[in-house]
């Protein structure tokens, strides 16, 4: 079955980097992309970005661009999304989760998710 | 962005019919896809494409889109779908927007 497995929690000081590892099994890894969605304590979620693994596209939420960076690695089936410059307001949960793209389109249902990533940023 | 609109909660007897709203300009022009998160867990894709139900899912969730409105109804609520839910919407060339979560009780 579809599998995508996080790293575990961070803790981070403020202007610090985080990256978050996903790893994903029971399907080919290639063939699909990889978004990254967020939550904040006691709010929604919120979308960051996704990578088209098989061409290495990235598409980055316009409050991230020049903060975030996305890469997968085909060798072993696991997706990175780093965040710099990190604020309070950066802490939440993190999830990686599964969508399918073409060379042209993005089918932007999530179908499969990480446990998410707790990433706490506070001096 | 794009925003889309929930209530912030929904409450509903054991065995009714619950229906949860996500509205947004010219909504029915993008599709839409619902979540349910609970405590503790990742969020579960229960429609998609508007009113497709993925394997495992419940045929007890519907979903509806059109106009500036769609709306996850869930017919004959139980207990167990005592949770949030959020509604998602894209269309090709642009960004997926969520919205910002119902909270359905069951009581």
């Amino acid at each position: 079955q579809v599998q995508l497995v996080q790293s575990e929690a961070e803790v981070k000081k403020p202007g610090a980097s985080v990256k978050v590892s996903c790893k994903a099994s029971g399907y080919s890894f290639s063939n699909y992309a990889i978004a990254w969605v967020r939550q904040a304590p006691g709010q929604g979620l919120e979308w960051m970005g996704r990578i088209s693994v098989y061409n290495g596209n990235t598409e980055y939420a316009q409050k991230f661009q020049g903060r975030v960076t996305m890469t997968a690695d085909t060798s072993t089936s696991t997706a990175h999304m780093e965040l710099r410059s990190l604020r309070s307001d950066d802490t939440a949960v993190y999830y990686c989760a599964r969508l399918y793209c073409t060379e042209t389109t993005c089918y932007y249902n999530f179908d499969s998710w990480g446990q998410g990533t707790l990433v706490t940023v506070s001096s | 962005s794009y925003d889309l609109t929930q209530p912030p909660s929904v409450s509903v007897s054991p065995g009714q019919t619950a229906s949860v709203t996500c509205s947004g300009v010219k909504l029915g022009d993008k599709f839409v896809c619902w979540y349910q998160l609970k405590p503790g867990q990742s969020p579960l894709l229960v429609i998609y494409q508007d009113s497709k139900r993925p394997s495992g899912i419940p045929e007890r969730f519907s979903g509806s889109n059109s106009g500036n409105t769609a709306t996850l109804t869930i017919s004959g609520t139980q207990a167990m779908d005592d949770a949030d839910y959020y509604c998602q919407a894209w269309a090709s060339s642009t960004a997926p927007s969520f919205g910002g979560g119902t909270k359905l009780t069951v009581l």
